[in-house]
């Protein structure tokens, strides 16, 4: 049974460019969400897509977007990079009930310079 | 202010001492509780979860947690650490969608 899986594993671009992540949910899953997690930091909820809508979303700015296919694979789209973007980021499914176990992918870890 | 607090950002035990990690929630509700254990450069994985019932909850690699509903706390403990333990925990609570994290507590392990 593969679990989460993402890709790149890393990445360095640097400021102004843009960026797309991707992930793949873990088997039976249809609910993906993205957390960015700083250095020395615990991971900060950008947004959950479900059924190829965007259902909630976290304080981050609307360079941050993503995508949801119909085998519910994601993309995580970051615009106009800045040296803050700086981060790992973190992919999660789950299914879609309201306090189901989110299963976390390796990460990709961006670099900004 | 909603929040969940992880009051000891680095702990240092000796293998084969037990261990305790805090974690603190300030939520209205009482939310769902998780730890998830982070190995360098790696993702997360979840280690125990807390959603109703008996408030004494069993995890993976011998971790257990308890939900305190008067203290607001979900702390998770070990009784004999591991050299394999090391890495950092992270206590979350599950809301509607999205889970929110405490800072994380990074565990070293001396030999």
């Amino acid at each position: 049974d593969a679990g989460v899986t993402q890709s790149p594993t890393h990445l360095i671009k640097t400021r102004g460019q843009q960026v797309t992540l991707r992930c793949s949910p873990k088997s039976g899953h249809d609910t993906v969400s993205w957390y960015q997690q700083a250095l020395g930091q615990g991971p900060q909820f950008i947004f959950q897509y479900y059924e190829e809508e965007e259902r909630q979303r976290g304080n981050f700015p609307d360079r941050f977007s993503g995508h949801q296919f119909p085998n519910y694979s994601s993309e995580l789209n970051v615009n106009a990079l800045l040296l803050g973007d700086s981060a790992l980021y973190l992919c999660a499914s789950s299914l879609p009930e309201r306090g189901k176990t989110q299963y976390f992918g390796p990460g990709t870890r961006l670099l900004v310079l | 202010a909603q929040s969940v607090t992880q009051p000891d950002i680095h702990i240092t035990v000796s293998e084969g001492a037990s261990l305790e990690l805090r974690c603190n929630y300030s939520y209205g509700a009482t939310p769902y509780l998780f730890w998830y254990v982070q190995s360098p450069g790696q993702g997360l994985q979840l280690l125990l979860k807390y959603f109703s019932g008996d408030t004494l909850v069993q995890g993976i690699k011998g971790f257990e947690a308890e939900f305190k509903r008067s203290q607001s706390s979900f702390n998770l403990r070990k009784p004999s650490v591991h050299w394999s333990d090391a890495a950092e925990y992270f206590c979350a609570v599950g809301l509607n969608n999205d889970m929110r994290f405490g800072a994380g507590t990074r565990l070293t392990v001396k030999p």
